[in-house]
């Protein structure tokens, strides 16, 4: 079993869609929660970071981090055509021997149609 | 664009050759990870080198090997090639080690042929 999971889709909604990722985890030390976006032939963007459980909002998007049930996602409102690119969900554990690795899921391709 | 630069862009090597990578750290950071992502997969990662040591690794063998400069510059080695090696390394600085916020460069793609 992998740590992350993530639904690779692929996932193509119309623009102005509300678009929702998810990614669920094993390993309860994670305590860091990433989103990155990455564009055909690029390198990932770092979208926004989370600590621990709850919410946290950065215009179009909202990330949330349920540790309880080891569960994470990322709301994109307004989906836009220019927001069609892999969504990758990372991890991390401050406490561990390698606590600067970042665990990532596979990525979900998300296409937004005009 | 983050600041952190990688080269090649793009490398073919043979089954068994050696390979070397670069990346250039964004100004300010000095620390670097080293991650491969295989088509179609979510990056995996090598190492991590911090004060020109390394400071953590994945799941990767010996043959995958790195340096890391006083300007905090980095290269990643990889000897006798398979096949599988064949994907996009990517290289991602941080102000310090442990530091969630990593920004990656745009990578270099590597075939193995």
């Amino acid at each position: 079993q992998k740590e992350v999971e993530q639904d690779p889709g692929p996932l193509s909604v119309p623009e102005g869609a509300i678009v929702s990722l998810n990614c669920t985890y094993s390993n309860s030390a994670f305590q860091y929660f990433m989103w990155y976006r990455q564009y055909s032939r690029k390198g990932p963007e770092l979208l926004m970071y989370t600590y621990s459980s709850g919410n946290k909002e950065d215009g179009r998007f909202t990330a949330q981090v349920d540790k309880s049930s080891k569960y994470i996602s990322l709301f994109i409102r307004d989906s836009q055509p220019s927001d069609s690119a892999t969504y990758l969900c990372a991890m991390s554990n401050p406490g561990g021997t390698s606590y600067g690795k970042l665990t990532f899921g596979q990525g979900t391709i998300l296409t937004v149609h005009p | 664009e983050t600041g952190v630069t990688q080269s090649p862009t793009h490398l073919i090597k043979t089954r068994g050759q050696q390979v070397t990578l670069r990346c250039s750290s964004q100004s300010g950071h000095n620390t670097v990870s080293w991650y491969q992502q295989a088509l179609g997969q979510g990056p995996q990662f090598i190492f991590q080198y911090y004060r020109e040591e390394e400071n953590g690794r994945g799941n990767f063998p010996p043959r995958f090997s790195g340096l890391q400069f006083p300007n905090y510059s980095s290269e990643l080695n990889v000897n006798a090639l398979e096949l599988d090696d064949s994907a996009l390394y990517l290289c991602a600085s941080s102000p310090w080690p442990g530091n969630y916020e990593q920004y990656f460069g745009p990578g270099t793609r590597l075939t193995v042929t």
